[in-house]
């Protein structure tokens, strides 16, 4: 069966800091894999997605980018973190070839002080 | 432009009623529909989809969600409501198998 993790799963850090989470999966190869976030209170938004290694296609242009180096590997990275990129990040998968059925990590709680 | 509503914001009910979260969308092509339920500070878990095929569509933990094509709407509901119910649902929908598109959610409480 397929498996998806996130690390960390807390993180607070401080205003200008940079960032990198990180999501993996298994059980599964190509998968599509995306990063979405959670701000307090509003609903999900799409951040980034991947249909393969060194592909990503950016939803909204922001403070953040992502990489995936690997098969099953994603990774979102902040050069210099702001307030407000403070919120809930929650990876996910979906199988080669779809983008509907998704499957989503445990997530990651980033506070930005 | 697909969009999903989500009618309600915070919804409660007592332990035993009937559940009922409403789901709106708009698609300009026929759309694959979800419901996700999110626990607090964990990931979304899928509940249920419906893609093709019978509109009645029965998921996990006794919920289910009926397709009305001519209502637009996708509600999920569930008979007899637990206190482990409480959680965020998420409608969402893809048109034809593309990416998800979220609602803004609903929180539902059960009252013992």
């Amino acid at each position: 069966s397929q498996t998806i993790h996130q690390w960390p799963a807390t993180l607070v850090q401080p205003v200008g800091s940079p960032l990198s989470l990180e999501c993996t999966v298994e059980g599964t190869s190509n998968p599509n894999l995306y990063w979405y976030r959670q701000a307090a209170g509003r609903g999900l938004q799409l951040l980034f997605y991947s249909v393969g290694i060194g592909q990503i296609s950016s939803e909204v242009p922001q403070n953040l980018s992502a990489s995936r180096p690997q098969d099953r590997q994603f990774i979102l990275s902040s050069k210099k973190l702001l307030l407000s990129d403070s919120g809930f990040y929650l990876c996910a998968w979906s199988m080669s070839g779809l983008l509907d059925t998704q499957y989503f990590g445990p997530g990651t709680r980033l506070t930005v002080l | 432009a697909q969009s999903v509503t989500q009618l309600g914001s915070h919804v409660s009910v007592s332990e035993g009623a009937l559940v009922l979260l409403r789901c709106n969308y708009s698609s300009s092509v026929p759309p694959y529909l979800f419901w996700y339920v999110q626990y607090p500070n964990q990931g979304l878990q899928l509940l249920l989809k419906y893609t093709t095929g019978a509109t009645l569509v029965k998921g996990i933990n006794g919920f289910e969600a009926e397709f009305k094509k001519s209502e637009t709407s996708f509600h999920l509901t569930k008979p007899s409501a637990h206190m482990s119910d409480a959680a965020e649902y998420f409608c969402a929908v893809s048109p034809q198998g593309g990416k998800l598109i979220f609602g803004q959610g609903t929180e539902l409480s059960v009252k013992p």
